[in-house]
């Protein structure tokens, strides 16, 4: 069983769409994450949720917007898409995450944006 | 391909060598810190993590070693074999905060 699922694995668009990436975890997490990494494979946080309530934004474009319907998921919402928003983006579990320590991550497949 | 122009630092090693990848991290404040493996195509894995009130820690065939005084971590992994090769992430974490800091990877290369 998938322990943190994404879809879709491959997006291409045009500039100027709007898409969405879709992210599941079974694992009975309390918090999830979005992860950016570009093509030096450079991995930076986006966003944090803990129990579907957003914790962390890093400085992300307000283009891009999470969305939590419940403890399970944590959908990424991208508006007016640019061409550097092409990159891998991963989304990943904990158990914990906020301000008791970090335990482990569990990260999706990942899935690759190309904007063209 | 993938890595075309991807210019990460890379260890390059023979099947059955003792791998050492290293990592200097930032925070001076940061106490935890992950170890990740991230093959082809596939999201980053948990290898092992250490936390800071100790200096080493044993996995099966992995050893991570943590020196607060310089600020730097290694990954030793032991009789490498060509499955090892993937990029290799450390991460550090402050306690007080939610989110990991990755570092910028190292590639290792197993050759049979």
């Amino acid at each position: 069983d998938t322990a943190v699922s994404q879809t879709p694995k491959y997006l291409v668009t045009q500039m100027g769409n709007d898409k969405s990436i879709k992210c599941e975890q079974n694992l009975g997490h309390d918090t999830m994450y979005w992860y950016k990494q570009d093509s030096k494979k450079f991995l930076k946080i986006m966003f944090s949720y803990n129990n579907k309530e957003l914790i962390i934004n890093e400085t992300v474009p307000n283009r891009f917007s999470p969305k939590s319907p419940d403890k399970a998921h944590l959908n990424l919402h991208i508006n007016s898409l640019e061409l550097g928003d092409s990159a891998v983006y991963f989304c990943a579990s904990s158990q914990e995450g906020f301000g008791t320590g970090l335990d482990e991550q569990f990260f999706g497949p990942g899935t690759r944006l190309t904007v063209l | 391909g993938e890595s075309v122009g991807l210019h990460l630092p890379t260890l390059s090693v023979q099947e059955g060598d003792n791998s050492i990848i290293n990592c200097a991290y930032s925070n001076s404040a940061s106490d935890y810190f992950i170890w990740y493996k991230q093959e082809s195509g596939k999201g980053p894995q948990f290898i092992i993590d250490i936390r800071s009130n100790m200096d080493k820690r044993q996995g099966q065939r992995v050893t991570v070693l943590l020196n607060k005084t310089v600020k730097h971590l290694s990954l030793q992994i032991a009789a490498t074999q060509p499955g090892d090769s993937a990029v290799y992430f450390c991460a550090e974490n402050n306690s007080g905060y939610s989110t990991l800091t990755f570092g910028k990877g190292t590639m290792l290369l197993v050759s049979p």
